[in-house]
């Protein structure tokens, strides 16, 4: 069965302070590897999606980077305004399902 | 701009109701749309598949009478909640895959509070 697992599943960053995200997959034949952003009360917004091993995606302070067994979100020189859960996803099986991680819940302090 | 509404945005209801939350794509057209539940804290868990022209598909566990889906047409899906309990109570969220070069992007609503008292 695919399986999506985020870590670490909080993460306080310090403004300025420079770090990754982890999202680790084992679903067989990855036909795409999502990021999205979800700010309370709100639905996820996108980020990236990423296709093939290698392959790296930027906006603004944020970098995706996607190996065989798993996508790393960097994140540079953080904000405040950066503070939310961070998921990821994969597709599995036919028809686009979405198969969702845990999420990581990122707060950025001034 | 948001290319996926959602309607309402929240709903308080008493037990035993039913609750009809709509989902729209706005600038295109998808012949399938997903819907998910999320408790507090937790990830999005996918409810069922609704497809255009065709009965909805749904995942282990999810009971399909009490979670209708109809999906009226290329722009719309509606869920409705029948006979509402508390413990349906959640945030529910849709999302509309976008073809774009052979890929897809998948776009969210912005999600349905739903509070059964």
């Amino acid at each position: 069965e695919d399986q999506v697992t985020q870590s670490p599943e909080a993460l306080r960053l310090q403004e300025g302070e420079s770090s990754s995200l982890n999202c680790s997959y084992t679903v067989s034949g990855l036909r795409g590897l999502f990021w999205y952003r979800q700010d309370p009360g709100k639905g996820p917004e996108f980020l990236f999606t990423l296709y093939s091993a290698g392959e790296e995606k930027e906006k603004e302070r944020l970098k995706a980077t996607l190996t065989k067994k798993e996508s790393f979100l960097h994140i540079t020189a953080p904000k405040p305004e950066d503070s939310a859960t961070y998921l990821c996803a994969d597709l599995s099986g036919g028809y686009n399902k979405l198969i969702f991680g845990a999420g990581t819940r990122l707060a950025v302090h001034p | 701009g948001a290319v996926v509404s959602q309607h309402p945005s929240r709903v308080i209801c008493k037990s035993g109701t039913s609750v009809k939350i709509e989902c729209r794509s706005l600038d295109f057209q998808a012949t399938t749309m997903f819907w998910y539940r999320q408790f507090p804290k937790q990830s999005l868990m996918l409810m069922a598949t609704s497809n255009e022209g065709s009965k909805a598909t749904y995942e282990q566990g999810v009971e399909k009478d009490k979670f209708l889906i109809n999906h009226a047409s290329l722009t719309l899906s509606t869920l409705t909640v029948t006979s509402a309990h508390p413990e349906d109570s959640s945030f529910y969220i849709c999302s509309a895959p976008r073809l774009s070069h052979s890929y897809n992007e998948q776009f969210f609503g912005p999600g349905t509070r739903l509070t059964v008292l």
